[in-house]
């Protein structure tokens, strides 16, 4: 597969455990962010989305927390699966038509 | 990325060659986007298009041309000006401005 994350923070989770997956944004002015993830040798797959106007999110057994005051984000994916092992990307808008992406966390799944 | 093609997956080029990577949609989404990716680093932008025939530099357009002559299109060329084209490349699409981004399967270019 591709040899994205070689050197990203790793998350190690048992299966059926919690995982918190952090992110800090750096522009204040940003008003949506993004999670994706990101499967070895594929593009990143969207998965939940918030816009600054709100504090929480929840998705299918994922939820999103957005923290303005200290600019933090922050995925919580429950009762994890194998199928979660993968890189996790938050990315933020700072203009109408770009995004600006964080470096990743993977999250390894352990049986 | 169900809707987006990149073609091929991976592609070998010698030193010195420009090469072109191919971005296909059915989507009809009017944005298109290229992004570079390395390990260890997040995504960072080449180029993108917003519209038909209009296309915009993002933060790493040395060495990279693109054109948007059809809607569904979107291609990147890698010239032998690029000092590192060796990466994996991804292309994305917008439906509408402030909606996420949906992004292909990637290409990963390797030059030696």
């Amino acid at each position: 597969g591709e040899s994205v994350g070689l050197h990203l923070p790793t998350l190690s989770v048992q299966e059926g455990d919690n995982s918190i997956i952090n992110c800090a944004y750096s522009n204040s002015a940003s008003d949506y962010f993004i999670w994706y993830k990101q499967e070895s040798g594929k593009g990143p797959q969207f998965i939940i989305d918030i816009r600054s106007n709100m504090d929480k999110r929840q998705g299918q057994r994922v939820t999103v927390l957005l923290n303005k005051t200290v600019k933090h984000l922050s995925l919580q994916i429950a009762a994890t699966q194998p199928g979660d092992s993968a890189v996790y990307f938050c990315a933020e808008r700072r203009t109408a038509s770009k995004l600006t992406f964080g470096t990743g966390t993977r999250l390894q799944v352990t049986l | 990325d169900g809707g987006i093609t990149q073609s091929p997956k991976y592609l070998f080029r010698k030193e010195g060659q420009n090469v072109t990577l191919s971005c296909e949609q059915n989507l009809n989404h009017d944005a298109m986007y290229w992004y570079r990716q390395d390990p260890g680093q997040g995504l960072r932008l080449i180029y993108y298009s917003q519209i038909v025939n209009d296309f915009q530099k993002g933060d790493i357009a040395e060495g990279y041309s693109v054109s948007r002559e059809k809607k569904e299109s979107f291609p990147l060329t890698v010239t032998s000006a690029q000092k590192n084209p060796t990466a994996f490349y991804l292309c994305a699409t917008q439906g509408a401005i402030g909606n996420e981004q949906y992004f292909g399967p990637g290409t990963r270019l390797t030059v030696t």
